[in-house]
């Protein structure tokens, strides 16, 4: 199974301060996804991201946050102004072999 | 919106024991199913991806069906190991968009 890589593995962060959250999917893939777990519950949907333009955004994905694709391979997903409830794991996606999803390892943001 | 539910939400038995566990879902109009297995703070692993079109998938000791009709699917994990100890995530792709719904988990705990 092909790896997704994903920066930094832990970020400790300030409320109100803005988090840069970095991922290098699979190559050559045109989707790609960021999820997000809150401790103790669901991995949910955040933003999907197709031909470098946002394809689909659930109702987290408010103004505070942004995704980029700076150089053409990396992926980054940005909060601009991180609240304590943004504390959770965040990790991203790509499609392989048939559709299935191999994720990254996930950043675990903590917002004090 | 795709509900995903998963029981029981944990699960011990003593190893060597087969385990049964169960992922229900809401709307049967799905692209696949995937099994995930997280290890506590860690990312996600797939385990097994049923495209919507299969009844079931099988990898060494793990087994998994789909009844997509009834909105069911099982896994089985054949003579536990400690080291199967983790939390399984069930995950149903969406036919419209692909992004995946996921269950809240079981908890496997197997005793030495």
């Amino acid at each position: 199974e092909p790896e997704v890589t994903q920066t930094p593995s832990h970020q400790v962060t300030q409320m109100g301060q803005e988090v840069i959250l970095r991922c290098v999917p699979i190559s050559n893939h045109l989707y790609f996804y960021w999820y997000r777990q809150i401790l103790g519950q669901k991995v949910e949907f955040l933003v999907s991201f197709y031909n470098n333009e946002i394809s689909e955004k659930s109702e987290i994905f408010d103004d505070q946050f942004s995704v980029e694709r700076p150089d053409g391979s990396n992926f980054t997903l940005k909060i601009r102004s991180t609240k304590l409830e943004d504390s959770a794991m965040y990790f991203c996606a790509t499609p392989w072999g048939g559709a299935g999803y191999t994720f990254g390892s996930g950043t675990r943001l903590t917002v004090v | 919106k795709q509900e995903v539910t998963q029981i029981p939400a944990a699960l011990s038995v003593p190893e060597g024991e087969n385990l049964v566990l169960n992922c229900s879902f809401t709307d049967s109009a799905i692209y696949n199913l995937q099994w995930f297995r997280q290890d506590p703070g860690k990312g996600l692993t797939s385990l097994l991806l049923i495209q919507s079109s299969q009844r079931e998938q099988t990898s060494g000791r793990l087994n998994a069906s789909l009844d997509k009709s009834s909105g069911r699917s099982t896994l089985y994990i054949a003579a536990s190991q400690p080291g199967d100890s983790a939390t399984y995530l069930c995950a149903v792709g969406s036919s419209n968009d692909y992004k995946l719904s996921f269950g809240a988990g079981t908890t496997v705990t197997v005793r030495a």
